[in-house]
């Protein structure tokens, strides 16, 4: 099984609202990463968790507050967001040390702040 | 700092025509990373290579390493109209040793044409 799955697909939320974005891999994988999209741009990384441990921040705002309760899930807590952080949202896992560290990319939450 | 250039950036393509993708990257690194982004899609694993003088192919798809000089190719033989989508090429950044951290090129958004 190489799959990674997210949820929801699309969220849709005010600037005052806190929701979550969740997501899940079943590969045994030990390092999982948040991305943010916005169109026709690469992917940007905002976070890396390794063996559950916050590992990598990328000055991500403080609005942003990801979360990893367990080897499999990954979740990213949104409150307070502002319309520039409309983008498409990808979790991704891999191994976190030996073999080809590839990044094994979910579906992605297209996320819109109103 | 690592940086990753594709050129090109935009693609038009004749069905049935080759060429070929490049990706540059800054400082040494001996993992690469080809994938496929469909419009409004997840990224999709096409190759990794991962030493140098690599090469995979997989259908009309062909990737090569070469580390010394810093250069992966992506090479489309007879393009099929299926094959529109955007490329990223993506280096392996190393964090202590660990997993590391994906440093993607700009993608380059190929368009087959009958």
């Amino acid at each position: 099984d190489t799959e990674v799955t997210q949820t929801p697909k699309h969220l849709v939320m005010g600037m005052t609202n806190k929701k979550s974005l969740k997501c899940e891999q079943h590969m045994g994988h030990r390092a999982m990463y948040w991305y943010k999209q916005k169109a026709k741009k690469p992917p940007e990384l905002m976070f890396v968790y390794s063996y559950e441990k916050l590992s990598i921040n990328e000055s991500v705002p403080s609005r942003f507050s990801p979360e990893c309760p367990n080897s499999s899930l990954l979740n990213l807590h949104l409150h307070a967001l502002q319309p520039e952080d409309s983008a498409l949202y990808l979790c991704a896992s891999s191994q976190a040390s030996g073999g080809t560290y590839e990044q094994y990319f979910g579906p992605g939450t297209r996320l819109t702040v109103t | 700092e690592l940086k990753v250039e594709q050129n090109p950036l935009f693609l038009s393509m004749q069905e049935g025509k080759n060429y070929t993708i490049y990706c540059n990257y800054s400082t040494t690194s001996d993992r690469l990373y080809w994938y496929r982004q469909d419009p409004g899609k997840s990224l999709e694993s096409l190759f990794v290579l991962l030493s140098n003088g690599a090469v995979k192919q997989e259908g009309r798809l062909m990737a090569s390493l070469d580390t010394k000089a810093r250069l992966s190719t992506l090479h489309i033989t007879a393009a099929v109209h299926d094959l529109s989508a955007t490329y990223f090429c993506a280096v392996l950044l190393y964090y202590g040793g660990s997993q590391g951290n994906l440093i993607f090129g700009k993608g380059t958004k190929l368009s087959v044409k009958p």
